[in-house]
């Protein structure tokens, strides 16, 4: 039973690119969190989204970020015309429910902007 | 401050001690979970306790949850190097998604 996938692990962008990372949920799981992790730092939420909806999107840079959860493929987290202050580990994470129980996570993706 | 904030920031101790953090919060919460980080890794869920319950066990480690101080206390027994991580507490106060704190860095020396 696979896990939570995310890919790439790492990403390397220079500022101006745009970075795509991808998370696969479990099997069975319909519900998707993406967090951001700055170095020594705690996770901060950044978006919640169930297959082709958007539930809460409250952590959200309010430009150059979106992410999207579609009926078939992976959820995307998209960051337009990357800046040095993006890079950061991105961690997603599922649930099969929207009750906030236990949140299973990916082994996130690592953005570096040169 | 933050929901959930553990205490210590970082602690060091020799295997075979017993090792505790505590998480503060500050709104009514319908659970609180506390979750290990390995460097590098993605975190992985240690136990849940829901705002009815005072105290829960998992193998070595024992959760006390006090909704009156709104703070829970994660002890680990008996360590090992194994356990060095790092640990957080998330609480579900905000509704639909859970809020982490800054976490604990736990280093436990062989």
């Amino acid at each position: 039973n696979a896990g939570v996938m995310q890919n790439p692990r790492h990403l390397v962008r220079r500022r101006g690119q745009e970075a795509r990372l991808r998370c696969s949920p479990m099997k069975g799981h319909s519900h998707v969190y993406w967090y951001r992790q700055l170095p020594e730092e705690g996770l901060k939420f950044m978006v919640y989204l169930q297959k082709e909806n958007i539930i809460d999107e409250s952590g959200m840079p309010k430009e150059r970020f979106s992410a999207e959860f579609p009926k078939e493929g992976p959820s995307i987290l998209r960051i337009q015309q990357v800046v040095r202050g993006d890079s950061a580990a991105y961690f997603c994470a599922s649930s099969p429910t929207s009750y906030t129980g236990e949140l299973f996570f990916g082994e996130g993706s690592r953005l570096t902007v040169l | 401050s933050q929901q959930g904030e553990e205490d210590p920031q970082a602690l060091s101790i020799q295997e075979g001690e017993n090792a505790t953090m505590n998480c503060s919060y500050k709104t009514s919460i319908n659970n609180l979970q506390w979750y290990r980080q390995n460097s590098g890794r993605g975190l992985v869920h240690l136990i849940l306790i829901r705002s009815n319950e005072r105290e829960k066990h998992s193998g070595r480690l024992r959760v006390t949850l006090d909704t009156s101080k709104k703070s829970s206390s994660l002890l680990i027994t008996a360590s090992r190097a194994a356990d060095t991580a790092s640990y957080f507490c998330a609480t579900d106060a905000s509704g639909s998604r859970l809020t982490f704190g800054e976490g604990t860095q736990l280093t436990v020396n062989p």
